[in-house]
């Protein structure tokens, strides 16, 4: 079946350290997109990519970093500089060029700092 | 500012009881996203609008473009039905909006 798959579903990181989630689709979707969402919040753009070999920041995108090398993957890249990383990630993609599809939405990580 | 807007926050409801979740939205869009997210996490897309309505089983969404407003109806509401449900816009830029969520419990 297609879908979103990301990984690690809960992953645990001690300060200073950099961590990468995963994200892979093999819906042949070109967009790509990293959101956080936080308690009482709505999802927040970290970095889109609507291409291989190009992403854009959203607006949130201080301390984080991603690559698009293959149209299937869009990992994202939690550095040691972004102060409040404990979040809840979540990874989507959506086929561009087509007005009549939907966005589709991996399961999502959860990252917390100890 | 928020683009998008929702309510209520929080709904508790019997089971059987028709449901109701708004959204208003201020930017220009191409199309309306109605997710439910599980609590473990992962979202799924329910609908998307860019104009009248549509149904699904029990849940009907619609939109009126003009006013920059939809609704998520659930009828006949059932525990499962227990979720967060968020409305999301996309822009002509096709880049997406969210609103902060409607925290559902259906009570037995």
């Amino acid at each position: 079946d297609g879908g979103i798959t990301q990984s690690p579903k809960y992953l645990f990181r001690k300060e200073g350290q950099n961590v990468t989630l995963s994200c892979e689709q093999n819906l042949n979707h070109d967009a790509m997109y990293w959101y956080r969402q936080d308690p009482g919040q709505g999802l927040r753009l970290i970095y889109y990519s609507q291409i291989v070999n190009d992403f854009q920041k959203g607006d949130i995108a201080e301390g984080y970093s991603v690559s698009r090398e293959k149209k299937e993957s869009f990992p994202l890249t939690v550095t040691s500089a972004q102060k409040n990383p404990t979040a809840f990630y979540l990874c989507a993609s959506r086929r561009q060029g087509f007005s009549g599809n939907t966005i589709y939405f991996g399961e999502g990580s959860w990252l917390t700092v100890v | 500012k928020n683009e998008v807007e929702q309510s209520p926050q929080n709904l508790t409801a019997q089971e059987g009881e028709f449901i109701t979740i708004n959204c208003s939205y201020s930017v220009g869009i191409s199309a309306l996203h109605w997710l439910q997210q599980h609590p473990g996490g992962g979202i799924v897309s329910l609908f998307m609008l860019s104009s009248g309505k549509k149904k699904h089983g029990r849940l009907i969404a619609t939109i009126n473009i003009q006013e920059k407003h939809s609704s998520l109806h659930i009828t006949a509401s059932h525990p499962r039905d227990s979720a967060v449900y968020i409305c999301a816009v996309r822009d002509t830029g096709n880049q997406f909006y969210f609103g902060t969520g409607t925290s559902l419990t259906v009570i037995p």
